[in-house]
């Protein structure tokens, strides 16, 4: 059963704060998705990466940042939280070469004061 | 530019009665097009592709490219198909999956 685990599902920070939102996933997989989810904007791709260090800007990317050191691990930084990142925050993976399924995690959602 | 557009926000229907969420999308080569959807409280989940041509929970959808479409259709709609559905469109050789804003269903009992 594939697993892809966000290690916080809810988290409050204050403007200017660093955050981190992690993602793991024990599939093996090499693509690895960071998403945005937003009501009536549905999912938008920040960041992805399809293999370790390795790593490509989606539709988004302005005041994010992305990690990937270790291939079943994907870290999305926020340097500065704003309140315009308040949102739900979705880690998806799937193979490489595969333009089938993506699995998901279950959501971080992310409000900034 | 590839895009994907669900038109519907939200579509409420009664129990039994048939149900189309619409997606139209524009690419001028040959898309892979996916319906996933997300119950309350559950994460994000495949429900169907075209290229499986299978029914899921009494789902379908069929690709048109004529009309560049790929409405999913149910025609007995139950509480429980209640939840989030996105559209969405990859192509091969890209990493890209592109989703559509989403339509709510609601089935009323």
């Amino acid at each position: 059963d594939v697993k892809v685990t966000q290690s916080s599902r809810y988290l409050v920070k204050r403007t200017g704060e660093k955050v981190f939102l992690e993602c793991v996933q024990d599939m093996d997989h090499e693509n690895m998705f960071w998403y945005r989810q937003d009501p009536g904007l549905g999912l938008r791709l920040i960041y992805f990466s399809y293999d370790v260090k390795m790593k490509e800007k989606g539709d988004i990317p302005e005041g994010y940042s992305v990690s990937r050191e270790k291939k079943e691990r994907f870290s999305l930084i926020l340097e500065s939280a704003s309140t315009n990142q308040t949102s739900m925050y979705l880690c998806a993976t799937t193979a490489r070469g595969n333009t089938g399924e993506l699995f998901f995690g279950e959501g971080s959602r992310l409000t900034v004061l | 530019a590839q895009r994907v557009t669900q038109p519907e926000k939200l579509l409420s229907v009664f129990k039994g009665a048939p149900v189309e969420l619409k997606c139209n999308y524009s690419y001028s080569g040959s898309p892979e097009l996916f319906w996933y959807v997300q119950y309350s409280r559950q994460r994000l989940q495949l429900l169907l592709r075209h290229i499986s041509r299978e029914s899921i929970k009494g789902f379908t959808a069929d690709l048109n490219k004529g009309e560049t479409s790929f409405h999913l259709k149910k025609p007995f709609a139950q509480e429980e198909d209640s939840a989030m559905y996105y559209c969405a469109l990859t192509t091969s050789g890209t990493y890209k999956y592109i989703f559509g804003t989403g339509t709510r269903l609601k089935v009323l009992a």
